[in-house]
């Protein structure tokens, strides 16, 4: 299985801050790279597809980027209702594998 | 719009089988873009998937469960299905079904339930 590990495991911000949050897979995927955000009591919801395309409806201060092992999420200025954990996920190859969540908390 | 929702027992024996049933809308699961998964979060936990039915009906199976699972479509129904037997405490976990649609090779889990609790216990 390809190991997913994200940075940091979990950060504190202030509303408008730029946060950043790397994924690191164990070996190259490409760009097949998902982000999702969880609230607690709720589902995953998808915000970045394929490294850097946005999902439909997402907000536009999300943005995604990276390629081969290294990946990134950006949430340009933090809002308050970001606050969630953050997973990575690897569609390269079968099983999908998720990396352990980054949990943002506002200050 | 897709919409899934799961349903089954809350509660199960341990050893026993653990069966819970996804009830899609919006979207066939016989045909189109998309395969249809069985993902779980242990409480304060992170995601493993179990694995997929395609629209054909075929199956793939995450290596680690494959032994003890089996998912099945009903077409007539709309619905698929997770069957995972001989559970232990380590199967307690919220279970999500999902869709994932197809992007030039790849694949993103788009639509999902919101997800039911099952607790493995006696």
């Amino acid at each position: 299985d390809i190991q997913m590990t994200q940075s940091p495991s979990s950060l504190s911000a202030s509303v408008g801050d730029r946060v950043t949050i790397t994924c690191r897979a164990s070996q190259s995927i490409s760009t097949y790279l998902n982000w999702y955000q969880q609230k607690p009591g709720k589902a995953p919801k998808l915000l970045i597809y394929a490294a850097s395309s946005f999902q439909s409806g997402v907000p536009s201060r999300f943005s995604g980027s990276g390629s081969g092992t290294d990946f990134t999420l950006t949430i340009s200025s933090l809002q308050p209702e970001d606050s969630a954990t953050y997973y990575c996920q690897q569609s390269y190859t079968t099983p999908p594998t998720f990396g352990p969540g980054t949990k943002v908390d506002i200050k | 719009q897709v919409q899934l929702q799961e349903s089954g027992p809350g509660l199960v024996k341990p050893s026993q089988t653990l069966s819970l049933t996804c009830t899609v809308s919006g979207a066939s699961i016989s045909s189109g873009n998309y395969y249809w998964s069985w993902i779980r979060q242990p409480a304060g936990k992170g995601l493993e998937w179990i694995g997929r039915i395609y629209p054909s009906g075929s199956t793939t199976y995450n290596p680690s469960l494959k032994s003890r699972v089996t998912i099945s479509g009903d077409t007539s129904k709309n619905q698929f299905s997770l069957n995972l037997n001989s559970v232990t405490a380590a199967d307690t976990a919220v279970y999500y079904c999902t869709s994932a649609t197809h992007f030039y090779g790849s694949y993103y889990f788009d639509y999902w339930g919101q997800g039911t609790l099952v607790t493995v216990s006696s």
